[in-house]
């Protein structure tokens, strides 16, 4: 039940495309849904991130759509560049707690 | 910009040796966290720091691994004695408290990781 799902496990986009990642939960204690892009030889750093009461933020090109009720969310780079080929993790919070539950990972690559 | 730093960047060492990675958090940050991620898979959490004690920890973090935060800046991870399955990237970050001293969104700083690897 603490398992964040994530898909698909790789993604290959072209320049200037939509790249969408989506992940499932089934702990409904979950209370805050951080994505995380991670470049070779770096730690994860925090794209964006929201909470449940929303359903939706948007950063830039980078947005999460969040389905409280399917309990599933999803990060949608828009006009999608080489410079944001990286894994991408997506990971939840239990309520009062701090510990990240991550997702399995998706390698993203946009070709030019 | 503030980042967490950690040493070394690989460690080898020999399965049943002792090894301590370090970690210096961002500077203001009061909360304090080990990952590890084993090669080609996801991300796990082994433990947080705060006040000077262990506030959770995971099923993973048993009695081989221990943290410590022996000065004002360095936050350490001990794991006594090493075994082939620990290898992996071990993460530290850091947090701020939220606003109000709740949760919130409290944003986790990660380094760049210390590559563990276990012979």
């Amino acid at each position: 039940q603490q398992q964040v799902k994530q898909s698909p496990q790789s993604l290959i986009v072209q320049k200037g495309g939509i790249s969408i990642i989506n992940c499932a939960y089934e702990n409904t204690a979950f209370d805050y849904f951080p994505w995380y892009q991670q470049f070779p030889g770096k730690g994860p750093a925090l794209l964006i991130a929201i909470r449940p009461d929303v359903s939706e933020k948007k950063e830039g090109r980078f947005t999460i759509s969040f389905n409280k009720s399917a309990k599933q969310f999803s990060l949608h780079i828009m006009d999608s560049q080489p410079g944001d080929s990286a894994t991408y993790f997506c990971a939840a919070r239990n309520t009062g707690r701090r510990a990240l539950t991550f997702g399995s990972g998706t390698r993203l690559q946009v070709q030019p | 910009e503030p980042e967490v730093t950690q040493t070394p960047s690989h460690q080898v060492t020999q399965m049943g040796q002792e090894v301590i990675l370090r970690c210096v958090p961002i500077s203001n940050h009061l909360y304090f966290y080990w990952y590890r991620q084993i090669l080609g898979q996801k991300v796990e959490f082994l433990v947080s720091f705060y006040n000077n004690e262990i506030s959770e920890k995971s099923e993973i973090f048993d009695d081989q691994f221990s943290v410590e935060r022996p000065d004002g800046s360095n936050f350490t991870l001990k794991i006594r004695s090493t075994k082939l399955e620990d290898s992996a990237m071990y993460f530290c970050a850091s947090s701020e408290p939220a606003a109000g001293g709740s949760i919130g969104i409290d944003t986790q700083y990660f380094g760049p990781g210390t590559r563990l690897t276990v012979l």
